[in-house]
């Protein structure tokens, strides 16, 4: 069975500032997708970022990006020049490339920006 | 439509009593998702459909759960005789195929269940 560990409950930043969130899973299959989801007080969920584990290139969307280490099945979330409004839960996600998109979660980190 | 919609949006309820959610996926998607997130918690998979067809539902708790898409388009998931332990946020989530995982996919803004 896929497991996904968030080991950090809380964390908490200052604007402006870079903070890494961890993430590791596990599995015996080769072909799947990593996904980084934001939660905000309005409890929306929001795509952040995704990673296909055959790339071995890390995937980057503007001030985020992610540390992929396929081999240490470490999936991290660095946010660049933290802004308040990432204040949010964040969970990392998995999903097998043939299991129809059923995603796995972490137990999520609650990041906090503070000014 | 725009987006996925779930309705109702907050639902309490009394013990024992049946319970029905509603999701109307974004028009034209193919896959529809069901999730439970407990408060603190990270959403954990209840069921999927592809079209009208269950696909897996193997996250359902137990047999008081059920879930349907009978045109294969909006999906209702049913809990009866509620308990307690039920109480959380149910979310919709759907997706053009499965091909298009790579996109992730869009989530409703959930029903948020209170079992009193």
């Amino acid at each position: 069975a896929q497991t996904v560990t968030q080991s950090q409950p809380e964390m908490s930043v200052q604007e402006a500032e870079t903070v890494t969130l961890s993430c590791t899973y596990d599995t015996s299959e080769n072909n799947y997708y990593l996904f980084w989801y934001k939660q905000p007080p309005s409890r929306q969920m929001i795509l952040v970022i995704r990673q296909e584990a055959y790339k071995q290139q890390n995937a980057t969307e503007n001030r985020f990006s992610v540390n992929f280490q396929k081999a240490a099945k470490s999936f991290s979330l660095k946010i660049s020049d933290s802004q308040l409004g990432d204040t949010a839960m964040y969970f990392c996600a998995f999903a097998l490339y043939n299991q129809g998109g059923k995603l796995i979660f972490g137990q999520g980190t609650e990041l906090s920006v503070k000014p | 439509g725009a987006g996925v919609s779930q309705s109702p949006r907050y639902k309490v309820t009394k013990r024992g009593q049946d319970v029905a959610l509603r999701c109307d996926p974004i028009s034209g998607h193919v896959s529809l998702y069901w999730y439970r997130q407990a408060l603190g918690q990270g959403p954990e998979f209840l069921t999927y459909f592809n079209y009208e067809a269950q696909q897996d539902k193997s996250g359902l708790p137990n047999d008081r759960f059920s879930a349907e898409r009978p045109e294969g388009s909006i999906s209702t998931l049913t809990i009866q005789r509620t308990e307690q332990r039920d109480s959380a946020m149910y979310r919709c989530a759907s997706s053009p195929g499965q091909g298009y995982l790579a996109n992730g996919y869009t989530f409703g803004s959930g029903t948020r269940l209170t079992v009193v």
